[in-house]
């Protein structure tokens, strides 16, 4: 399974949107409305911010939103705030028994 | 709360072995879906191996032959056997618990660095 095509790199200024795609194939994102996102701090482990391509865990601001058209997946946080200056994951889920594969990440920089 | 905490990670040898472990606390561990998700100095992360609930187990394709996951619902603890390490095996290794197709819960990893 190849990666996930993530930019690599986003920035916003405070209180505006962006938007983080996330292209596959019609065998992992496009097959399946398991696509996910996870946030990671430098040095921290990764956490669940989006799951099933636009449902928020519990605890988790509802400016961060998540939604799919055919192959790619899209991460928006509106109203940017300074925490929110980190890393970003998309995932998919790949089938073939169990399987994910990850984007390559995105960094986030908050102007 | 669910916490996972890793251990077992160090510096090996090319060719060596390694075996991690993760005890979760806060939840039966049972009735979970567990992983191991892995992490390069300065890389992405990498799915790497799954064991069911119910056992059923899958490999990524590059560690598949050479790893092997195993838990003890007893010990609620989750296991890691890595064999025939390689430089490109050098990451972060985080235990995972997975729900509903995402991963939920993560241990703050446990460094494996390959080297001579």
């Amino acid at each position: 399974q190849s990666a996930l095509t993530q930019p690599a790199s986003v920035s916003g200024s405070p209180g505006q949107s962006i938007t983080i795609s996330c292209t596959g194939t019609s065998s992992d994102v496009g097959n399946y409305n398991l696509v996910s996102w996870y946030q990671q701090y430098p040095g921290k482990a990764p956490e669940l911010v989006i799951y099933e391509v636009n449902k928020r865990p519990s605890g988790i601001s509802n400016r961060f939103s998540g939604s799919k058209s055919g192959n790619t997946a899209s991460l928006t946080i509106s109203g940017l705030q300074g925490e929110d200056e980190a890393d970003y994951y998309c995932c998919s889920f790949a089938g073939g028994g169990i399987s994910w594969v990850f984007g390559g990440g995105t960094k986030l920089t908050v102007l | 709360e669910v916490q996972l905490v890793e251990s077992g990670g160090g510096l090996v040898q090319p060719g060596g072995s390694l075996r991690l472990s993760c005890s979760m606390t806060g939840l039966s561990l049972r009735g979970c879906h567990m992983n191991w998700v892995r992490q390069a100095p300065g890389r992405g992360l990498e799915w790497v191996s799954y064991i069911g609930s119910g056992g059923n187990i899958y490999y990524a394709d590059s560690v598949n032959g050479r790893f092997t996951i195993s838990r003890d619902n007893d010990k609620n603890s989750l296991y890691l056997q890595m064999n025939t390490l390689r430089a490109d095996d050098t990451a972060v290794y985080y235990c995972v618990r997975d729900q509903d197709y995402a991963f939920q819960s993560w241990g703050q990893g446990t460094l494996v660095a390959v080297s001579s």
